[in-house]
């Protein structure tokens, strides 16, 4: 059974800084890797996604790794905003082809 | 174009009493799953479909939830003698194909069951 896990649950730092979300998963038997954010009250958004043979994906000012053989994948947010603090989530897409979500960890970037 | 659509967006119960919640997809998307988030829980899967196959209702956390999918498109979820465990916030997501593409997702719908 695949089980993800994000740790810290919550982080707080200054504006400006480049940051590393953290992502672990127990089965590595997997099609893909997808972040999200959510923002309080809203749904899910859609930030990146990785399949099974690719290393990384970029968009803007974040990048996404995956390493499958470890069952790791970080998300690096570059000169940090206001803007970003939100809650983080990653899930793991398997052979059942539902996704497996982490619990998240909540993001304050203070101005 | 238009994202997924969910309703209500909250929803007030007496315990015992049925509720019925909608998701409408993002046209053309094959797949839509069910979830549930309750406060300081992660995201909980209750039911996925892809086109004309069986759904996999594994996530389903008693027969007092159903769910159906008409014509490929429009999801009901239905949860029958509601009971205060099930106070959470159900959220709906379509993907375009069945692996491999991103899941967008409903603003989801908060129900409260007194």
């Amino acid at each position: 059974k695949q089980e993800v896990t994000q740790i810290p649950a919550a982080l707080s730092v200054p504006e400006g800084e480049n940051l590393v979300l953290n992502c672990s998963f127990t089965d590595s038997a997997i099609y893909n890797l997808q972040w999200f954010r959510q923002d309080p009250g809203k749904g899910l958004t859609s930030l990146l996604l990785i399949q099974s043979s690719q290393r990384e994906q970029t968009s803007g000012r974040l990048n996404a790794s995956l390493d499958k053989s470890s069952g790791r994948s970080t998300l690096y947010i570059a000169a940090s905003q206001p803007g970003d603090s939100a809650t983080y989530l990653c899930a793991a897409q398997g052979g059942s082809e539902k996704l497996v979500f982490g619990k998240g960890m909540k993001l304050t970037v203070n101005p | 174009g238009a994202g997924v659509s969910q309703s209500p967006s909250n929803k007030v119960t007496e315990k015992g009493k049925d509720v019925e919640l909608r998701c409408d997809p993002i046209s053309g998307h094959t797949a839509l799953y069910w979830y549930r988030q309750s406060l300081g829980q992660g995201l909980e899967f209750l039911i996925y479909f892809q086109g004309n196959s069986a759904p996999d209702k594994s996530g389903l956390p008693s027969d007092r939830f159903s769910a159906e999918r008409t014509g490929g498109s429009v999801s009901t979820l239905t949860i029958q003698r509601t009971q205060q465990e099930d106070s959470a916030v159900y959220l709906c997501a379509s993907s375009r194909d069945r692996v491999n593409s991103p899941l967008h997702f409903g603003n989801g719908t908060r129900l409260t069951v007194t």
